[in-house]
């Protein structure tokens, strides 16, 4: 069975510094996508990164990167910089190759970034 | 334009109504999904249609049939609603259903919040 699992339900940081959200996950499949959502307060959810399991070099998307390790199913997502409207909902999510390629989503992790 | 709309954005009835949200994607994905955000925000996929055909149904009460009358259009109706239904339902969609390539993106709407009295 697939399963995401994000183990920090709060985070606090200060503005302009940088913060790690981890997320572990659990497949059998070799071919994986690794998905980080955003959900701020007004509800949207809106995607951040991606990260396939045979890329061997870590995404990046301005702020945002993800540091993956594969070997200890790890995904964590890194924001630099952070600003006050990062504060919001972090969801780690993965899509398998078998299953109905469906995406599952972790717990979340709400990121606060203080002034 | 909107990629993804849901209507309405706010349902609020009855225990024992039925009611229907309406999903509507203008992106030419050939997947849609329904995803169900409970109270304490955790994210669990209900149903995914690909080309108008069901693929997953996550053990869902029969109680909600979705319906897909096109690739762009997907439907949830909820029969006999209970407290427990009270949620807030995203419809998505993404370009195609097989792969986990990054091309498969999910596309979500503006959520649905159903309260159930």
């Amino acid at each position: 069975a697939q399963k995401i699992t994000q183990t920090q339900p709060g985070m606090f940081v200060q503005e302009k510094e940088a913060v790690t959200l981890d997320c572990t996950y659990d497949t059998s499949d070799q071919s994986y996508g690794l998905f980080w959502y955003k959900q701020p307060s007004s509800g949207e959810m809106i995607f951040l990164i991606y990260q396939g399991s045979y890329d061997e070099q870590n995404a990046t998307e301005g702020r945002y990167s993800l540091n993956f390790q594969k070997a200890r199913k790890s995904a964590n997502l890194v924001i630099s910089a952070s600003q006050l409207g990062d504060s919001a909902m972090y969801f780690c999510a993965m899509r398998g190759s078998t299953g109905g390629f469906k995406t599952i989503f972790g717990a979340g992790t709400r990121l606060f970034v203080k002034a | 334009d909107t990629a993804v709309s849901q209507t309405p954005k706010y349902l609020v009835t009855q225990m024992g109504n039925d009611k229907s949200i309406k999903c509507e994607q203008n992106l030419g994905h050939d997947t849609m999904y329904w995803y169900k955000q409970d109270s304490k925000k955790f994210l669990k996929i209900m149903f995914s249609y690909n080309n108008k055909e069901l693929i997953i149904n996550e053990t869902v009460p029969n109680r909600f049939s979705p319906k897909s009358p096109d690739k762009a259009h997907l439907n949830l109706h909820i029969n006999s609603l209970e407290l427990g239904d009270s949620a807030v339902y995203f419809c998505a969609s993404s370009p195609s259903l097989a792969g986990a390539s990054g091309a498969n993106v999910l596309t979500f709407g503006a959520g649905s919040r159903l309260t159930v009295l």
